[in-house]
Order: structure tokens, then sequence, then C-alpha cells
């Protein structure tokens, strides 16, 4: 079945430093990806997201492209801040059966300090 | 401004008991997922439902049950709680992705500890 691996953490980070969480995935068919952010004491919340090859999603200084090619998704941002710190998911869209679910990957725990 | 909620954010309940977690959603999303979150092992969906009455296994269904009556509420039923079911519950909500986009939206979650 699809399936999603992203770097394990935990990462730590001082503030202004590049951030990279590699994610891949196993898919038939050609899913979305998304990458979700969790906030200590929070559900997750939609951080970007990509529906097609090459499609590159950001949002408040995250980036992620849509690789086809090597099946990736890698997370990205050129400098990072303490308000940062979160739990990051990959995931893409199960497309086996017309299924709407999400297949996640573990989480990568960030950790920016000061 | 869309919102999923969860009856509780902790519970504490003991082995044995039958325990009850509510997700209520005001989007008027078709689809409704439940899911538990262990450290190390990510997010595993539990069940989900595509509509009113219907209700799908996820990846691990047993020890667990849900109900959906109306499309805005989706339970989810510990019938005999055990200390392993202790754990962070999300619920999450969708419409139907028409083969653009599946994004989810998650309740704040509920930690519930079984003693």
């Amino acid at each position: 079945g699809d399936s999603v691996t992203q770097m394990e953490g935990p990462v730590t980070l001082s503030e202004e430093a590049f951030l990279t969480i590699n994610c891949t995935y196993t898919a038939t068919g050609y899913p979305s990806l998304f990458w979700y952010v969790q906030y200590p004491g929070e559900g997750l919340q939609l951080l970007l997201k990509a529906t097609k090859a090459d499609d590159k999603g950001s949002n408040k200084g995250f980036e992620a492209t849509y690789r086809k090619e090597t099946t990736s998704f890698h997370l990205e941002k050129g400098s990072v801040q303490v308000s940062d710190s979160a739990v990051y998911f990959c995931a893409l869209s199960d497309q086996q059966g017309g299924s709407e679910k999400l297949v996640f990957g573990k989480g990568t725990k960030l950790t920016v300090n000061p | 401004d869309v919102k999923v909620t969860q009856s509780s954010r902790y519970l504490v309940k003991r082995t044995g008991e039958k325990v009850f977690l509510e997700c209520v959603q005001d989007m008027d999303h078709e689809n409704m997922f439940w899911y538990r979150q262990d450290p190390g092992l990510g997010l595993r969906l539990i069940y989900f439902s595509y509509d009113v009455k219907m209700k799908e296994k996820g990846d691990i269904p047993e020890g667990y049950s849900v109900s959906r009556e109306k499309k805005e509420r989706f339970s989810l039923i510990l019938e005999s709680a055990s200390t392993n079911q202790t754990s962070m519950y999300l619920c999450a909500s969708s419409s139907p992705a028409g083969g653009d986009s599946y994004e989810q939206y998650f309740g704040p979650g509920t930690r519930l500890t079984v003693t």
C-alpha cells in the first residue's frame, strides 16, 4: 500500500538556521502531498500542500516541491524561529479504491533554540 | 472559520469503563475520521465515515466502535477501556475531494488516560 517515510527526529536548530525535513513516498497513481504541523497541546493544521508534480506549496516561509521523479516532498525554511518549534507530519492522499484517506508519516519534532 | 471540536481535552477513565469521545464539525463535511497518536508511531486511522450511518474500519479498529447519526457528529466508543488505549485521540473532517485535494481539518485532540 501507499506509505510515507520522513526523517526521524528530533531535530534541534538555533534560531535563523536553515531547515530541511526529508519526506519520500510510495504510491500508486498521482497522490496529493501535504505537510501538517502540530504545535504543543494542539491538533494538526495544514501547513502547505501540492496536488501535482512540480507544484510548489508554500506558507509562513515554508516551502516544499512535489518531485515525482524522486518521489519526494521535502520541507524547507530558510530561517527558522523559536515559534516554529512543533511536530511536522508529511502525508499523501490515498487514492486506492476511491478512498479519501490520508497516509501520514511518523512525524518529526523540531525544536528551535534562541 | 472552519471548526472541529472535541468534547474533552483531557479524560481519565478506569479499566473496563465504556468511554465516549465526541467530535463535531461545523463545515458540512461528508467525511469524518478518528485517529490515535502515539509517540514514535505517528497517526493511525481507527475508523472513518463517508456519510451519515456509514462507517469503515481503518488500520487499527480493534477495541473501538463508532457512531454517526448526524452529519456533523462522529463518536468514538471504547466498549471496555484498557490501559493500552491510553493515547491522544484526534478527530478530523474533510469534504469530498473531487479529484483535487483531500485536505483534512483536525480538532484539538483528547488525551485519554486509562488507569
